[in-house]
């Protein structure tokens, strides 16, 4: 399986809105909507933002939203905070109960 | 409140063995299936491996299939991965993560990590 592919790096201003996109093939995603995405402080564990391309698990802001348009997944940050500084990962159900992550976005927070 | 303790990371030599454990709490383990996630120094997450509810289903990615066994113990709450064969390149740090929470095919919790390093 190969990895989905992210922009190694955004940046937005507090207040601005960011996208971060993470495409695949079409077997990556393999025809289904389980995309997820992730968010990683250095040194600390990965927790969920988003799931199922658009859903957000309870306790997420609802500045974080996503979607889905044919191998290309998006997480969009509105509002950006100084605590949005992080990496984001998206990552895809990939069938056969396998699944593959994107190389890793870091955003910062100008 | 969710919790995955991971423990048994270390310093091994090329072609030696570890067994990973995760110690998990706060959620009924039996109900959900389990995940291997790993993160090489200054680099993104891989996904290893994964385990059914059971235990009677496994999973593995390419780049460990035939070296790694992951395992767990319904009654004891606990996960495992038995690596064998390392290389250099399994060097990293390994999350414990649970999947099911937010349907079947979401990771939503993981450990703080072990580290894994091999190198001689």
């Amino acid at each position: 399986q190969s990895a989905l592919t992210q922009p190694r790096s955004v940046s937005g201003s507090p207040g601005q809105s960011v996208t971060i996109s993470c495409t695949g093939t079409g077997s990556d995603f393999g025809g289904y909507n389980y995309v997820f995405w992730c968010q990683q402080h250095p040194g600390k564990a990965p927790k969920l933002m988003i799931y199922e391309v658009s859903k957000r698990p309870s306790g997420v802001p609802d500045r974080f939203s996503g979607s889905k348009s044919g191998n290309t997944a998006s997480l969009t940050i509105s509002g950006l905070q100084a605590e949005d500084e992080a990496d984001y990962y998206c990552c895809s159900y990939a069938g056969s109960y396998t699944w593959v992550f994107g190389g890793g976005t870091k955003l910062t927070v100008l | 409140e969710v919790q995955l303790l991971e423990s048994g990371g270390g310093l091994v030599q090329p072609g030696g063995s570890l067994r990973l454990s995760c110690a998990a709490s706060g959620f009924t383990f039996s109900s959900y299936a389990m995940s291997w996630v790993r993160q090489a120094p200054g680099k993104g997450l891989e996904w290893v491996s994964g385990i059914s509810t059971s235990g009677g289903h496994t999973y593995y990615a390419d780049s460990v299939k035939g070296r790694f066994i992951i395992s767990r113990d319904n009654s004891r709450s606990t996960l495992s991965l038995q690596m064998n064969s390392l290389r250099a390149e399994d060097t990293a740090v390994y999350y414990c993560a649970k999947r099911g929470g937010y349907g079947d095919y979401t990771i939503d919790y993981w450990g703080q990590g072990t580290l894994v390093t091999v190198s001689s």
